[in-house]
């Protein structure tokens, strides 16, 4: 089975502040990783994801995330943030072998961007 | 665009209640999902389909059942309401089966059981 751990529920950060978001999966397979974001009011979209190749995504909105094997790891992060920025961001893995196209999702983080 | 719509953005019903919430994909996807959000818990599968008429259980399906009769239709259906139950539901779609293609969600509908 697998499981998705986001390690902070809210992050406050000032506008243009760099923000990094936490994410740990626990798998006894193989995994893709993840990020959505859900803006107020509206339902979750697809910020980016890695399946294979570099371990680093990259977002058009200038968010990254690295995948970190050895830490079962999936940090997304960006340099400097902006209001837009406000929502909450959803961390979720789904399995390689066997994949069903199921998703298992963390708890979610509220990113909260301040003037 | 792909576009995910769910019949209601709120409903408030009573607890016993029979509930049916619907949700109408317009790309032709084969999957289908409901999750329900709760706040500190994320997004928990409830159901999923991979074709009409298809349906597997996800990892909270008690109380809960599903219907699809028409590839772009899929519902969920509460058979007696109860409180515990008031929740915001949101409804995906994704391409092929069992592939990892992105999953496209619909608006949500908060569900208030009195």
């Amino acid at each position: 089975a697998q499981s998705v751990t986001q390690l902070d529920s809210q992050v406050p950060v000032f506008e243009e502040a760099p923000v990094e978001l936490r994410c740990n999966y626990s798998s006894s397979v193989s995994v893709y990783l993840f990020w959505y974001v859900q803006y107020p009011n509206q339902g979750l979209q697809l910020l980016l994801k890695y399946l294979s190749g570099s371990t680093l995504v990259e977002s058009i909105n200038g968010f990254e995330a690295e995948f970190n094997k050895s830490q079962t790891s999936f940090h997304l992060r960006k340099p400097s943030v902006h209001i837009s920025d406000t929502a909450e961001y959803f961390c979720a893995v789904s399995r390689i072998s066997g994949n069903t196209g199921k998703l298992i999702f963390g708890q979610g983080t509220t990113l909260q961007v301040k003037p | 665009d792909v576009k995910v719509t769910q019949s209601s953005r709120y409903l408030v019903k009573r607890t016993g209640e029979k509930v049916f919430l619907e949700c109408v994909q317009d790309m032709d996807h084969e999957n289908m999902f409901w999750y329900r959000q709760d706040p500190g818990l994320g997004l928990r599968l409830i159901y999923f389909s991979y074709d009409v008429k298809m349906k597997e259980k996800g990892d909270i399906p008690e109380g809960y059942s599903v219907s699809r009769e028409k590839k772009e239709r899929f519902s969920l259906i509460l058979e007696s309401a109860s409180t515990n139950q008031t929740s915001m539901y949101l409804c995906a779609s994704s391409g092929g089966r069992g592939k990892t293609d992105t999953q496209y969600f619909g608006p949500g509908t908060r569900l208030t059981v009195l």
